[in-house]
């Protein structure tokens, strides 16, 4: 149990959509990254937020988008969404830094039709 | 050239025995090292972190580290039915975080 919680667990949208999913970091953590896990593939990093500014951001379009609240949970939001945006969906916390030593959490899955 | 390479296996191995996990990297500015294990439908769960050259050991589980070859290793020694899984091994260069494709280990027992 890493103490990082996601919503919802599972999620089916149709192309076109939007989506919003939820991540509350471990408490003390200050830093919450986000990840795209498709089938038989490695998690792709999507972006990080640290003290509620985005600190580093892979190689997903601007329809990912991100927010950090003041308490650090988190959001992803996904514009227009795409068949191949179906996927798992990890965050991910830690304090940041240089060591950076990040615990998931469960993730949602999302399916889109 | 990916950031981070992983033999996706499969690798089998008999119980009691010791598996041994490779990972390459391309950024020579990486600091962090890290191995998750991820058993299928569930998210990545960290086993080990190293930051320095050389040999970290914590329980069945050591963590090799070559800055100069960009390379590495997780070996997990007796192994055990339960350590079948998938291992990914993760870099972070500055305020990136690459994962490789992982790699598919199984104990038989």
């Amino acid at each position: 149990e890493t103490g990082v919680t996601q919503s919802p667990t599972h999620l089916i949208k149709t192309r076109g959509q939007q989506v919003t999913l939820r991540c509350s970091s471990q408490s003390g953590h200050n830093t919450v990254s986000w990840y795209q896990q498709a089938l038989g593939q490695g998690p792709q990093f999507i972006f990080q937020y640290y003290r509620e500014e985005e600190n580093g951001r892979g190689n997903f379009p601007p329809r990912f988008s991100g927010l950090q609240f003041p308490n650090y949970s988190s959001e992803l939001n996904v514009n227009a969404l795409e068949l191949d945006d179906s996927a798992l969906y990890l965050c991910a916390s830690s304090l940041g830094g240089d060591k950076n030593i990040q615990y998931f959490g469960a993730g949602t899955r999302l399916s889109v039709l | 050239q990916k950031e981070v390479e992983q033999n996706s296996g499969p690798l089998s191995v008999p119980e009691g025995a010791i598996a041994s996990l490779n990972c390459t990297y391309s950024d020579r500015g990486s600091q962090s090292f890290f191995w998750y294990r991820q058993y299928s439908g569930k998210s990545p769960e960290l086993i080990m972190f190293i930051y320095s050259n050389g040999d970290k050991e914590d329980g069945r589980f050591t963590a090799q580290l070559n800055k100069a070859s960009q390379y590495v290793s997780l070996l997990i020694r007796d192994s055990q039915p339960s350590d079948s899984a998938t291992y990914l091994c993760a870099v972070n260069p500055s305020n990136q975080f690459y994962f490789g494709t992982g790699t598919s280990l199984t104990v038989i027992p």
